[in-house]
C-alpha cells in the first residue's frame, strides 16, 4: 500500500502569512507524528496523535502553531504569521500501535 | 549537552570498509531507533531496538542499555551507502534526536 504522504512538498510563502501542512498517514496507523529539520539542525519532535488526540504538544515551539488530526487519518499542521525561523523541513511520521515509524518525504517551507 | 550524542558527525570510507557510528543518550528510552537519510531524500527507519542486536542485510545495529549507548555497523560498506545516519531514542511517542553522522563511502 501507499507510504505516508505530505503535501505540499514544497511551499514559499512571505513572512506573516498563515501556512496550511498535510500529512496523510499510512491507512489503519494509529499514531502520527509532526517533527521539523531546519538547516544545519537535527529532527526535532513537534506533537504526537494518538487517534485524534495529541497527548504532547510540547514540542510546538510557539502559539503559533497547531496541528489537528480528523478522523483518525489526515492530519494539518498549521503555522500561523509565519516568521523566517520557520523556514524548515516539516516531516510527518505514522505508526501502528507497535513498531517502526514511517516518515514521509516532508514539506519544505521558505518564509521569505 | 545534547541527550542524544552521535559519533563521529562526518565519516569518509572506502569501498569495503567495515564503518561504525556510534550514539550515547542520557534520556530514558523504551527504543532506540536507526535512520537513513538520504541527500535531498525522505528518512527511512532502519532499525528499531531496545536491547541486544539486529541485522538487516549489511547492517547491524547493537544496543547496551547499562551503558545507554548503540552502534551502528555497516559491513562491505558501498558508495550507495552515503548518507546521513541519524539516531534516535525515547519513548513510544516521543523521539530525541541526534545530529546525524553524514557517511561518504568513496569507490
Amino acid at each position: 500500500g501507499a507510504g505516508v504522504s505530505q503535501s505540499p512538498s514544497n511551499k514559499v510563502t512571505e513572512k506573516g502569512k498563515d501556512v496550511e501542512l498535510r500529512c496523510d498517514p499510512i491507512s489503519g496507523h494509529t499514531a502520527l507524528y509532526w517533527y521539523r529539520q531546519s538547516l544545519g539542525q537535527g529532527l526535532e519532535f513537534l506533537i504526537y496523535f494518538q487517534g485524534n488526540s495529541a497527548p504532547d504538544k510540547s514540542g510546538l515551539p510557539s502559539d503559533r502553531f497547531s496541528a489537528e488530526r480528523t478522523g483518525g487519518s489526515v492530519s494539518t499542521l498549521t503555522i500561523q504569521r509565519t516568521q523566517q525561523e520557520d523556514s524548515a523541513v516539516y516531516l510527518c511520521a505514522s505508526r501502528e500501535e507497535e513498531g517502526t515509524q514511517y516518515f514521509g518525504p516532508g514539506t519544505r517551507l521558505l518564509v521569505l | 549537552k545534547n541527550e542524544v550524542e552521535q559519533s563521529p558527525q562526518n565519516l569518509t570510507a572506502q569501498e569495503g570498509e567495515f564503518i561504525t557510528i556510534n550514539c550515547s543518550y542520557s534520556v530514558g528510552i523504551s527504543a532506540l531507533h536507526w535512520l537513513q537519510q538520504h541527500p535531498g531524500g525522505g528518512i527511512v527507519s532502519l532499525f528499531m531496538l531496545s536491547s541486544g542486536k539486529k541485522k538487516h542485510g549489511r547492517l547491524i545495529a547493537t544496543i547496551n542499555i547499562q551503558e545507554k549507548h548503540s552502534s551502528l555497523h555497516i559491513t562491505a560498506s558501498h558508495p550507495r551507502d552515503s548518507a546521513v545516519y541519524i539516531c534516535a531514542a525515547g519513548s513510544n511517542y516521543k523521539l530525541t534526536f541526534g545530529k546525524g553522522t553524514l557517511l561518504t563511502v568513496n569507490p
